[in-house]
């Protein structure tokens, strides 16, 4: 069974451009969540889809948004990046309800100059 | 305070050694929790989920203490693989949905 796929593997962008970073869950799964881990700092919890709607958000600028389609693949989009969004961008898939654990992909490395 | 802590470490350790790890959470309604473990520059692996009873998978066990707002790790006869960082999560209501929140972790080290 295919985990959970992203891509692309590593994205480098310039200030101010906009990335578009990709997420499919594992078969079966209608949940996916996008986070944010920068070098040296835990995982910060960034958005939440769940069949197509967002069910929660973290702490993060309107500049963060992205979906759900109807497949329960998924995107992140950060547009008018800053340097400090430099960062390990990992999704994660898991089955709807409170208590089914996550499933990480390999992440997406955007480093931004 | 942070919604959940965990003493970075490193915890250093020789080969069959026992090593415990503690995580401890603000919000006393939080719901579920796990523990992952995660090797430098890749991403985090589920070890395990935690029940309110204890948990145990082969050489591991969860326990979580609702009353005291902690979970644990009991790692025992330690294999060198098992160096990585080791990171609780603790979901916990929010709007109606609850929402995950990963502890820093703790390093482990464990040396021949």
């Amino acid at each position: 069974e295919a985990g959970v796929t992203q891509s692309p593997t590593h994205l480098i962008k310039t200030r101010g451009q906009q990335a578009t970073l990709r997420c499919s869950p594992i078969s079966g799964h209608t949940s996916v969540y996008w986070y944010q881990q920068a070098l040296g700092l835990g995982l910060q919890f960034l958005l939440w889809y769940d069949e197509g709607e967002e069910r929660n958000r973290g702490n993060f600028p309107p500049r963060f948004s992205g979906r759900q389609f109807p497949n329960y693949s998924s995107e992140l989009n950060v547009n008018a990046l800053e340097l400090e969004d430099s960062a390990l961008y990992l999704c994660a898939s898991s089955l709807t309800g409170s208590n089914q654990p996550q499933h990480f992909g390999d992440g997406t490395r955007l480093s931004i100059l | 305070r942070k919604e959940v802590e965990q003493d970075p470490g490193p915890f250093n350790v020789p080969e069959g050694a026992t090593v415990a790890f503690n995580c401890t959470y603000s919000n006393s309604a939080s719901q579920s929790f796990f523990w992952y473990r995660q090797d430098c520059r890749k991403e985090p692996k589920l070890l395990m989920s935690v029940y309110s009873s204890g948990n145990e998978d082969g050489r591991f066990t969860a326990q979580l203490n609702r009353a005291s707002q902690y979970i644990s790790l009991l790692i025992r006869d330690s294999k060198l693989s098992d160096s990585a960082t080791y990171l609780c999560v603790v979901r916990t209501a929010s709007g109606g949905s609850y929402i995950p929140t990963f502890g820093r972790g703790t390093s482990l080290i464990v040396h021949p």
